[in-house]
């Protein structure tokens, strides 16, 4: 049963900290999404990759926030340096490169002290 | 106005009957349609996608789509309260990469026994 799948599930940090979050794609699928959610915004897209290449990350504070892709298996979102306000749900998803369904990792929860 | 607009809820049916969740979208190009669920503390998983106008059916399910209208429904049938859930309609606007999904705010559904 094929699944994304990220670590960690749970992050409790300090302001100011590194925060690295990472995520397995399921295997062939070349589209890579990070999202976050939180009761007030809702799901909101970060960043998205295709083929490895960034597509879109205007979604992305760029002052604090990065996203990559070291190889097809893994995508990296690292906030540096972190903020109360960060405090939310990571997603990533992931999707097969001719359609455009997406599957859902369990997610991390972190939360900025 | 938001991009993708649902009813936030909570929609409450009892068992058995059909719950009925709307979600209009404003930009009136836009070609594929998807339904979400998420539990509680869950991520969202895929439940239907649509791109023709008109029904499509799967199981208990329904995606009922009206692009003159700009509005996207998913009814559910003999609902049971295993369905309870958040349930987010997500639009791939036009304009926008293959694949990038805008998501409404998610209707809370509950379904009492």
């Amino acid at each position: 049963d094929a699944r994304v799948t990220q670590t960690p599930r749970h992050k409790v940090t300090e302001m100011g900290q590194e925060v690295t979050m990472r995520c397995q794609p399921i295997l062939g699928h070349n589209t890579v999404f990070w999202y976050r959610q939180t009761m007030m915004q809702g799901l909101e897209l970060l960043a998205y990759f295709r083929n490895r290449a960034p597509l879109d990350d205007s979604g992305m504070p760029k002052d604090r926030f990065s996203a990559e892709m070291p190889d097809a298996t893994l995508a990296t979102l690292k906030i540096q340096p972190s903020e109360p306000r960060d405090s939310a749900v990571y997603f990533c998803a992931s999707g097969p490169d001719n359609q455009e369904t997406q599957y859902f990792g369990p997610g991390t929860r972190l939360l900025v002290l | 106005q938001k991009e993708v607009e649902q009813n936030s809820g909570p929609l409450s049916v009892p068992e058995g009957a059909i719950a009925s969740l709307n979600c209009t979208y404003s930009d009136r190009g836009s070609q594929s349609f998807f339904w979400y669920r998420q539990y509680s503390g869950k991520s969202p998983e895929l439940i239907m996608f649509i791109y023709s106008n008109g029904d499509k059916e799967d199981g208990r399910f329904t995606a009922q789509l009206n692009k003159a209208s700009q509005y996207v429904s998913l009814l559910i049938r003999d609902s049971q309260p295993s369905d309870s859930a958040t349930y987010l309609c997500a639009v791939n606007m036009r304009g926008t990469s293959y694949g990038k999904l805008t998501f409404g705010q998610g209707t809370i559904l509950t379904v009492h026994p």
